[in-house]
């Protein structure tokens, strides 16, 4: 159980576009899904908390208009990276919340996102 | 500011010998805490848990000590195998905001 899956796995993609990347809770509902990124050998850093039905929590430092979340479902979130740069180059980890109140995050496997 | 710090990047403990994973926090609000397993490229892993009432939680080869007082907490892995072998992240969080701070990580070999 508390199987979290994202989609892509991977993605390439040029200076100026968008990337969607989706974070699915297979076997549970999921209230709370949350999104981090990592840089190589850092820590995993929070950068938005979403809520199903109302709108992201960002972190402080997180553009919110770059970084667009949408929490239709109480299985699905995504993010998408808007007009993305080199600098956007990351890996970018979703988890999620059991919405039986749980304080245990599960993860998905990870997105690997490179902006040529 | 660093709230959850794990002081020792790597460690390189033998097959069948106690792997100790240290980490501290800073923030007395921290009522939760967990460790996570992690591999290159893939998302982390749950392993255990505990909470501010408990100074211990065991679940198989894993156990997890709290020291509130001093703001520690560890991972003891008895025996260490080198299916181990990953780089380990304990989270901290606050009952109610389900936000974690993660710590830097330690990298964890076991050598067969």
């Amino acid at each position: 159980g508390a199987v979290v899956s994202q989609h892509p796995s991977w993605v390439i993609c040029k200076s100026g576009t968008s990337v969607k990347i989706e974070c699915r809770s297979l076997d549970f509902q999921a209230t709370t899904m949350f999104w981090y990124r990592q840089f190589p050998k850092q820590s995993l850093m929070l950068m938005a908390t979403s809520n199903e039905g109302s709108k992201a929590t960002y972190e402080q430092g997180v553009e919110k208009d770059k970084f667009l979340i949408n929490h239709a479902s109480l299985t699905l979130s995504t993010l998408t990276v808007t007009s993305a740069h080199p600098e956007d180059s990351s890996f970018y980890i979703c988890s999620a919340r059991d919405a039986r109140g749980t304080n245990t995050q599960y993860f998905g496997p990870g997105t690997r996102l490179t902006v040529l | 500011d660093q709230q959850v710090k794990q002081n020792s990047p790597s460690l390189s403990v033998q097959e069948g010998r106690i792997s100790i994973l240290n980490c501290d926090y800073t923030n007395s609000m921290f009522d939760y805490f967990l460790w996570y397993k992690k591999y290159p490229a893939e998302g982390p892993t749950f392993l255990i848990s505990i909470s501010s009432i408990k100074d211990k939680n065991e679940d198989g080869r894993f156990t997890v000590f709290l020291n509130k007082s001093a703001k520690h907490l560890s991972l003891h892995i008895v025996p260490s195998q080198p299916g181990d072998s990953a780089v380990y992240f304990c989270a901290a969080t606050t009952s109610g905001t389900y936000k974690y701070i993660f710590g830097t990580g330690t990298r964890l070999k076991v050598l067969a």
